[in-house]
């Protein structure tokens, strides 16, 4: 069964630091990979996502994410934060269709 | 403009009591799908449906009811809801085999 792995709960960075979060995913085939973000509030918007082709990924708000087949990995970058990242920020795998399997999240902190 | 939306935005009932949470689409999908977000667990599948009248569940679907009976609605409905039904629900929508657009979400306490 299709399966996502965020270990980390929570990241705490200082704005204008580099930020990457973890994700590890666990399918059988070629994965389709998902970011999200979750403003507090809000629903979820989707940052960026991987089908085939090029393993760096470049979404919107200046994130993007590299999907490594030999580590079953797709971490999260920026290279600055920014005090209005402070969301939490889902891992998905597509399972099929239209499913999503999602991971338990990571929520980021950000200190000035 | 696109747009999922759910009703209500927030929802206090007690044990027991039916309630049902509304979701429409303007965006003609076929395929819609409710998810529940609990801390820790990220969001899981509770229903899906890929057109009218036709459902199916997803992964945590004991203690909810959905219906389809046009394209653009879909609603949850919990018959007899229980406090571990707390949460916090999504709807979302999509064509097929392509990216789900998410609704903002229902905060449900069931006391």
């Amino acid at each position: 069964a299709q399966s996502v792995t965020q270990p980390d709960i929570h990241i705490t960075v200082s704005e204008g630091a580099s930020l990457e979060l973890r994700c590890n995913y666990s399918y059988g085939a070629t994965p389709y990979l998902f970011w999200y973000v979750q403003s507090p509030g809000q629903g979820l918007q989707l940052l960026l996502k991987y089908f085939s082709g090029d393993t760096l990924v470049q979404g919107i708000k200046g994130f993007e994410a590299e999907f490594k087949r030999s580590q079953s990995s797709f971490n999260l970058r920026k290279p600055s934060v920014h005090w209005s990242d402070a969301a939490e920020y889902f891992c998905a795998v597509g399972a099929g269709g239209n499913k999503l399997v999602f991971g338990a999240g990571t929520i980021l902190r950000v200190k000035s | 403009e696109a747009q999922v939306t759910q009703n209500p935005r927030y929802l206090i009932t007690v044990t027991g009591k039916k309630l049902t949470v509304t979701c429409s689409q303007n965006m003609n999908h076929e395929y819609m799908s409710w998810y529940r977000q609990d801390p820790g667990l990220g969001l899981r599948q509770i229903y899906y449906s890929m057109n009218v009248e036709v459902t199916d569940k997803g992964d945590v679907p004991e203690g909810y009811k959905v219906s389809r009976k046009e394209k653009r609605n879909f609603p949850l409905i919990l018959e007899s809801p229980s406090p571990n039904q707390t949460s916090l629900y999504f709807c979302a929508s999509a064509r097929l085999n392509e990216k789900l657009f998410f609704g903002s979400g229902t905060q449900l306490s069931v006391l």
